[in-house]
This record gives structure tokens, C-alpha cells and sequence, in this order.
């Protein structure tokens, strides 16, 4: 079973419209992290955000926002007043604290029409 | 600051042919990963090694083999290359965190590997 499930594959909105991704994630452990990485079109993956599964306060970062909510499994990220520069391939990855490794979702492609 | 580095950025092979991706990074980290990224399927973990001496298998490992040379240095070998082989691959490292939450920290990667097989 896929460990986190980004459903939109592709979100198009125009420049200072709001958009939130999604991301549900699965796992069996009591501590966990939860990541989202951007990959804009020049192809490197840059870390955004790290959340321990204690700590289930939402966080700002400027446009930035994460609501994580243990009740329902989802991370979400919500980009206000979205740019140009946003457009990429957003993803979210889970990592359980039992073992070493990190479980991507198949990422969500955002293009900020102008 | 270099962080982890991969070569070769762009690679052409023929089918059979066989080659090695490297990946070195400078932070000290324990931890060092492989991954390949196909449209789609998002990054999907080929082998991970979580100190040096250790490599261990992920999601896709079929035609693949690694080394961990040293603490800085984690290789990715292909001997037969065939066209499903045809990615984007990266090399990342993290830090483990000790302590009560254990886990692991961030992962860093490298700047990406294309690779196209005839």
C-alpha cells in the first residue's frame, strides 16, 4: 500500500489565487516525519518543511502555510497568493522513526499562469 | 558549501552497456540514498545505505547494484543497462537523529542524474 497519496497530479491557477496540495499519508508508527519538497523546472529537489508526528501545530512561512492533522493523516500545503516562481512539482515524503528510509508521494505539478 | 555531488549530470547508453553514477557529499552524513524519478511515479528508493559498510535494498533494486566506498561516497552501478532504465536519478544523504524520536533528518540531494538508455 502506497504510504502517501497525493491525489492531484496536476493544478493549474492564476497568478494571486490561493491553491492548497494535498497529501494523505499511511503509517503504522507513533513517530514519524512528514516533508514537502519543491522541484522547480530547473530540476533539483529543495526541502520546504519537516514535521515530527508530535508537533501538530499548522506553520507559516511567509505564503508558506501547512496544515497537519494527525485525525484525518494529511499534511497540506497552502500557497497564498501564489507567483510565477511557484510553478513546480511539489512533493510530499513521509519517514518512520523504525527504519531509515523515505516514502515520496508521486508529487503534484503546479503551474502559476500569469 | 557542495553538498552532495553527483556525476555525470547527462549519460547515453546503449542497451547492455554498463556504467557507474557517483555521489559524494561533504556534510558527514551517515545516511546516503538512491532514487530514480520516472513522470508519474513520483521518487522511488532503489537502494539506501544507512552507515558506511551497510547498503540495503529499496523499492526498485532490480538491475542495480551500489557501493559505499567510504562515509562520503555512495555509488550506483548499472552492468546491463536496458531502456526501462531510462531516468532521472538521485543521490541524496541524511542525517539520523538520535534520541527518543529517532527517525531521520532531512534529506539533502544532489542535483540529478540523466540517463538515457538506447
Amino acid at each position: 500500500a502506497q504510504k502517501v497519496t497525493q491525489a492531484q497530479t496536476e493544478i493549474s491557477v492564476v497568478e494571486k489565487e490561493d491553491v492548497t496540495l494535498d497529501c494523505v499519508y499511511e503509517t503504522r508508527d507513533t513517530t514519524y516525519y512528514l516533508f514537502w519538497y519543491k522541484q522547480p523546472p530547473s530540476g533539483e529537489l529543495v526541502f520546504l518543511i519537516r514535521r515530527n508526528s508530535f508537533d501538530e501545530q499548522n506553520e507559516i512561512s511567509g505564503r508558506y502555510s501547512w496544515n497537519f492533522q494527525k485525525s484525518t493523516s494529511s499534511f497540506n500545503f497552502t500557497i497564498t497568493a501564489s507567483q510565477v516562481v511557484d510553478s513546480a512539482v511539489y512533493f510530499c515524503a513521509l519517514s518512520e522513526a523504525a527504519g531509515n528510509q523515505f516514502y515520496f508521494g508521486t508529487g503534484t505539478s503546479l503551474t502559476v499562469i500569469p | 558549501n557542495a553538498g552532495v555531488t553527483q556525476t555525470p549530470k547527462f549519460q547515453v547508453l546503449k542497451t547492455g552497456q554498463s556504467m557507474t553514477l557517483q555521489c559524494a557529499q561533504d556534510m558527514n552524513h551517515n545516511s546516503m540514498y538512491w532514487y530514480r524519478q520516472d513522470p508519474g511515479m513520483g521518487l522511488r528508493l532503489i537502494y539506501y545505505s544507512a552507515s558506511e559498510g551497510t547498503t540495503d535494498k529499496g523499492e526498485v533494486p532490480n538491475g542495480y547494484n551500489v557501493s559505499r566506498l567510504n562515509k562520503r561516497e555512495f555509488s550506483l552501478r548499472l552492468e546491463s543497462a536496458a531502456p526501462s532504465q531510462t531516468s532521472v536519478y538521485f543521490c541524496a544523504s541524511s542525517e539520523l537523529i538520535s534520541g527518543v524520536l529517532g527517525g531521520a533528518n532531512v534529506l539533502t540531494f544532489g542535483a540529478g542524474s540523466r540517463l538515457t538508455v538506447l
